[in-house]
């Protein structure tokens, strides 16, 4: 299983681009990265997912480079109420389903 | 669309008695749902996957005769946790997987508390 690294904790200021990367040393090669947010008390809510490359869609970009040991989420401008968890997983494709096991997260504490 | 929703939202339970957590998918057929827990503070632990018509597959250190999953149609899972104890009080949030990606969508919790 691929294990996943990342900050602890992270500070930014309304308006920032922030930037939240995660390692995954040990990643397989039918293993997709996804990157999920969640507030307190609520379920996760799911940011982007990519296999490599970079991906972007309406709230976040995904930098991976050609190794894929190392993935990068990319927050544009961000406001207060982006103040949450932020949690890398690198999940198991393939056999019908797709297991996903949580590190520790980064805890991005937005000031104003 | 692709929402799961989860009931209760939360539950207080005596020492000794069992509660059943349901998770569902509201507008999608989900064949597999996942199991959650988290404690405060930390992040989520991955209990079990629930498979539609078949025995759930538990994560090594989770008890299947504590922690009792049924998935009997392709928009329900349950989670009866038996002879609750306060140890067990936690966030439970399952999620269910979309036949078109490899995304996750998860429930918003529910959270026990064993007195």
């Amino acid at each position: 299983l691929a294990k996943t690294t990342q900050p602890i904790s992270m500070d930014s200021y309304e308006g920032q681009e922030v930037n939240i990367t995660c390692s995954h040393n040990n990643i397989a090669t039918n293993d997709y990265i996804t990157w999920y947010q969640q507030f307190p008390s609520q379920g996760p809510r799911f940011i982007i997912q990519g296999y490599k490359t970079k991906v972007t869609n309406e709230v976040a970009s995904l930098f991976i480079p050609a190794d894929r040991k190392s993935s990068t989420l990319s927050l544009p401008r961000v406001s207060l109420s982006d103040t949450a968890v932020y949690y890398c997983l690198v999940g198991q494709i393939g056999n019908n389903f797709n297991k996903f096991y949580f590190g520790s997260g980064t805890k991005l504490n937005v000031k104003p | 669309g692709a929402v799961v929703s989860q009931h209760p939202s939360w539950v207080i339970c005596k020492s000794g008695t069992s509660v059943k957590i349901e998770c569902r998918s509201l507008d999608f057929q989900a064949t597999t749902m996942f199991w959650y827990r988290q404690f405060p503070k930390q992040s989520l632990m991955l209990m079990a996957t629930s498979n539609e018509g078949s025995k759930a597959t538990y994560e090594q250190g989770v008890e299947k005769d504590k922690f009792l999953i049924n998935h009997a149609s392709l928009t329900l899972s349950t989670l009866t946790v038996t002879s609750a104890h306060p140890e067990d009080s936690s966030f439970y949030i399952c999620s269910a997987e979309g036949a078109w990606s490899y995304e996750q969508y998860f429930g918003p919790g529910t959270r026990l508390t064993v007195t």
